[in-house]
């Protein structure tokens, strides 16, 4: 069974396009994270949720949106899509009082 | 947003060889781990080190949290083709994993 599981896994889409990802858990945690990894590999957080409570909210655009309906999911919503965001999309999570992160196989967006 | 530079940033090298990996930043964390991810597929933890001047041993990799806590580094004993991947270091400061900017390693045969 798939710890983090990620849809789609890739997706292709024209400039000013909407475009959803979902992702959910399996392993009982509390946390889930949204990271975007660009052209260079570099890592960046976007969002946390702990318990479906938004806790981590980085410099993003407000064209991006996360939504965590339960505790198992957290979906990220992208608005007008543009250029600068593809990238490889990754979910994450872990619980609180831990220290891994699980990451999902990532969600390849590029944007045409 | 802190700020954990690696280097290199890109290593080639044949089996066989040694290795070690940096990761420094100016912030102090509470822990910090490394990673690995391969192509394809999302990073997977290799170890978390908390305490200063805490030396870990996984096998071939050595791992050491340096004594102030703001930088690490990730000793390969003997590369194997295996090893190939990119090594992320991450500092941990509460709910926040701010990652390092990776380094590529190749192993050749």
């Amino acid at each position: 069974d798939t710890a983090v599981s990620q849809t789609p896994k890739y997706l292709v889409t024209q400039m000013g396009n909407d475009k959803s990802i979902k992702c959910e858990q399996n392993l009982g945690h509390d946390t889930m994270y949204w990271y975007k990894q660009d052209s260079k590999k570099f890592l960046k957080i976007m969002f946390s949720y702990n318990n479906k409570e938004l806790i981590i909210n980085e410099t993003v655009p407000n064209r991006f949106s996360p939504k965590s309906p339960d505790k198992a999911h957290l979906n990220l919503h992208i608005n007008s899509l543009e250029l600068g965001d593809s990238a490889v999309y990754f979910c994450a999570s872990r619980l609180l009082a831990a220290g891994e992160l699980f990451f999902g196989e990532g969600s390849r967006l590029t944007v045409l | 947003t802190q700020l954990l530079e690696q280097s290199p940033q890109f290593l080639s090298i044949q089996e066989g060889e040694n290795l070690t990996v940096y990761c420094n930043s100016s912030s102090v964390f509470s822990s910090l781990q490394w990673y690995r991810q391969e192509p394809g597929e999302g990073p997977v933890l290799l170890v978390t080190v908390v305490t200063g001047g805490e030396v870990k041993k996984l096998k071939r990799l050595t791992f050491q949290f340096g004594d102030a806590r703001k930088d690490s580094s990730l000793h390969i004993t003997a590369a194997q083709p295996g090893d190939t991947g990119l090594y992320l270091c991450a500092g941990n400061t509460g709910n926040q994993f701010y990652f390092g900017t990776g380094t590529s390693l190749t192993v050749i045969p």
